[in-house]
């Protein structure tokens, strides 16, 4: 099984700055990597996938990269709205398997 | 614009089987496209798959949970379900149904409490 490790649990950062957030796979997942954005009370919201494609309708401040079993999602210019929780989501072609990160919350300095 | 919809039972016993239903609307559940999965999330918790299934049928499970889970497709109803047994408190969580490989769509979400 495929374990998805973010850091850090929770990141402190002012608005207007960057925000970096990292996730790391046990084994390689190649670019089978989504990102997700979480705010309390709703679902989560697709942001990036293929580790760094945008999801229809995200900001470009919003960008991911990486492969393998390294990756990064990098909120370049924090907005009042950016700040919520953040998880990684493997998404393994064979055999099937949809594992998430444990999150981070992303929370206003 | 495609839109789920989970429904099903708020609360169910312990070692009863929690059963949950998505609706699929604004497309259809056959599309050779994609993936329909489950997912949950215990209150103040992370995201767990709980499985998916593909439009051929075919099901892939959390190996955790696989012992469980059941989920099936009804094309007639663009609906897919979902039915775990042998529940516990472990099991209260909000349910979620979305659609896939990287989950694009997700419903609302549907809380469901394990207790006698």
């Amino acid at each position: 099984e495929i374990v998805m490790t973010q850091s850090p649990a929770t990141l402190s950062v002012s608005p207007g700055e960057r925000a970096t957030l990292s996730c790391r796979a046990s084994q390689s997942v190649s670019s089978n990597l989504a990102w997700y954005q979480q705010k309390p009370g709703q679902a989560p919201r697709l942001l990036i996938y293929g580790a760094s494609t945008r999801a229809t309708g995200i900001p470009a401040r919003f960008s991911g990269s990486g492969s393998g079993t390294e990756f990064t999602l990098t909120i370049s210019s924090l907005q009042s709205e950016d700040f919520a929780v953040y998880y990684c989501q493997q998404y393994n072609n064979w055999p099937p398997s949809h594992t998430f990160g444990q999150g981070t919350k992303l929370e206003i300095k | 614009q495609l839109q789920l919809q989970e429904s099903g039972p708020g609360l169910v016993k312990p070692s009863e089987t929690l059963s949950l239903t998505c609706t699929v609307s604004g497309g259809s559940i056959s599309s050779s496209s994609y993936y329909w999965g489950w997912i949950r999330q215990p209150p103040g918790k992370g995201l767990e798959w709980i499985g998916s299934i593909y439009y051929s049928g075919s099901t892939y499970y959390n190996p955790s949970l696989k012992s469980r889970v059941t989920i099936s497709v009804d094309t007639s109803k663009n609906q897919f379900s979902l039915k775990l047994s042998s529940v516990t408190a472990a099991d209260t969580a909000v349910y979620y149904c979305a659609n896939g490989t990287a989950m694009v769509t997700w419903g609302q979400g549907t809380l469901v409490t394990v207790s006698s």
